[in-house]
């Protein structure tokens, strides 16, 4: 089973709009969280990186938070672009250096 | 990408044929990985590399091979043991261990009909 699940898988959001992405995971210990964006065909870009002491992150119009109580980290899009269309990836590092990957929530913003 | 390079973009091959996959970085980085990418899954580590002439095996290693020769670059071979070689191939690489920043290569889309 999965350590790291995202969701939704997928959502469609109008141009303009925020939307919130869910990231649960089960890793303990874990030393950091991460985002990363991915477009199409090419390889993840690294949006936000989240030890376990803090709540939250931002990266222009991205905002990461994590609760590590509740094991819980959303990431939050503000005033949604064409160009924020991509999946985006959810990552946990385990303290012993391995990484678990979510399988991704897919954005589509539409004009 | 940043100074992650993998070639080509896409290749063919016929099942049966083994086929090497290239990663190059100029990051100066000790660390590289390589990663299978399949639809509806998240990234599954293949080998992983920590420093020249020393490699491991991450969670999906049987049918592939790897060689850290130079510290810029860390191939993969796929070979006919894979059972489902089709895939989207991702190479990474960071300053140590995985515990720093990844930075991702364009990847490399495998077809093996």
């Amino acid at each position: 089973k999965n350590q790291v699940e995202q969701s939704p898988q997928s959502l469609i959001i109008l141009e303009g709009k925020n939307c919130t992405l869910q990231c649960n995971y089960t890793v303990s210990p874990f030393s950091n969280l991460r985002w990363y964006k991915q477009d199409t065909g090419r390889g993840p870009v690294s949006l936000t990186i989240m030890t376990f002491s803090e709540n939250t992150k931002s990266n222009g119009r991205y905002t990461a938070t994590l609760d590590a109580d509740t094991k819980q980290s959303s990431l939050h899009i503000t005033a949604s672009q064409l160009s924020d269309s991509a999946s985006y990836i959810c990552v946990v590092d385990d303290s012993w250096g391995k990484l678990q990957f979510g399988a991704g929530t897919q954005v589509v913003v539409t004009p | 990408d940043g100074g992650i390079t993998q070639s080509p973009k896409y290749l063919f091959r016929k099942e049966g044929q083994n086929v090497t996959l290239s990663c190059e970085q100029n990051l100066n980085h000790d660390a590289m990985y390589w990663y299978r990418q399949d639809p509806g899954q998240g990234l599954r580590l293949i080998y992983y590399s920590q420093i020249v002439n020393d490699f491991q095996k991450g969670d999906i290693a049987e049918g592939y091979s790897v060689s850290r020769e130079k510290k810029e670059s860390f191939p993969l071979t796929v070979t006919s043991a894979q059972k489902n070689p089709t895939a989207f191939y991702l190479c990474a690489s960071s300053i140590e261990s995985s515990a720093y920043e990844q930075y991702f290569g364009p990847g490399t889309r495998l077809t093996v009909t």
